[in-house]
């Protein structure tokens, strides 16, 4: 069985600062991890993903994601967060040894304030 | 671009009638979701496709079914219409493959009344 956790409803940061948006993950295989962005009123646009290799993934609009096996999360990250990134962000899982179906967790709404 | 296009980006229908929300995706990928979204629910999946003609319950498939002809094309239809069906209903699509990202379409407010 695969799943996923997002620990926060909502996340709120000074634009400037540097933001982490929280995944942890459990799945029997290897994990393939994804992060998606919605914004008000839109469907989910793709963000990033970890397959295998390096664990810092970098992604779309200066996004980045740090793979940590042994903590099994996989954090979202940007350095220095814009009033624009205010948006819904979802981390999804697949289970390499299981269901090509991804889950995705509840979703965390981060809020940057100016 | 790729694309995946959703019939109406918003829909009221009464209680007890069929509704159709359609799907289609130009990029010939292999599958095909239904997700609705609820606060504080996140996504939670409808139904799933894999291949034309084919399909998978997924978790919460009661009082839908889908239907799934043309490989481009993946419809939701609610039997019979409820008020605890309003929400927003999310149509993705990806490849095969568990290392795939999925797209997305912009999603169809439904209001059922």
């Amino acid at each position: 069985a695969q799943s996923v956790a997002q620990p926060e409803d909502q996340v709120n940061v000074a634009e400037g600062n540097p933001l982490t948006v929280k995944c942890t993950y459990s799945v029997s295989g290897n994990p393939y991890l994804f992060w998606y962005v919605q914004y008000p009123n839109r469907g989910l646009q793709f963000l990033l993903k970890y397959i295998t290799g390096d664990n810092l993934v970098k992604g779309s609009y200066g996004f980045e994601a740090e793979f940590n096996k042994s903590q099994t999360s996989f954090h979202l990250k940007k350095p220095s967060a814009l009033v624009s990134d205010s948006a819904l962000y979802f981390c999804a899982v697949r289970d390499g040894g299981g269901s090509y179906i991804p889950t995705f967790g509840r979703g965390t709404s981060l809020i940057v304030h100016p | 671009d790729v694309k995946v296009t959703q019939s109406s980006r918003y829909l009221v229908k009464r209680t007890g009638e069929k509704v159709f929300l359609e799907c289609v995706q130009d990029m010939d990928h292999e599958n095909m979701f239904w997700y609705r979204q609820d606060p504080g629910l996140g996504l939670r999946l409808i139904y799933f496709s894999y291949d034309v003609k084919m399909k998978e319950k997924g978790d919460i498939p009661e009082g839908y079914s889908v239907s799934r002809e043309k490989k481009e094309r993946f419809s939701l239809i609610l039997e019979s219409a409820s008020t605890n069906q309003t929400s927003m209903y999310l149509c993705a699509s990806s490849l095969q493959g568990q290392n795939t990202e999925a797209f997305f379409g912009q999603g169809t407010r439904l209001t059922v009344v």
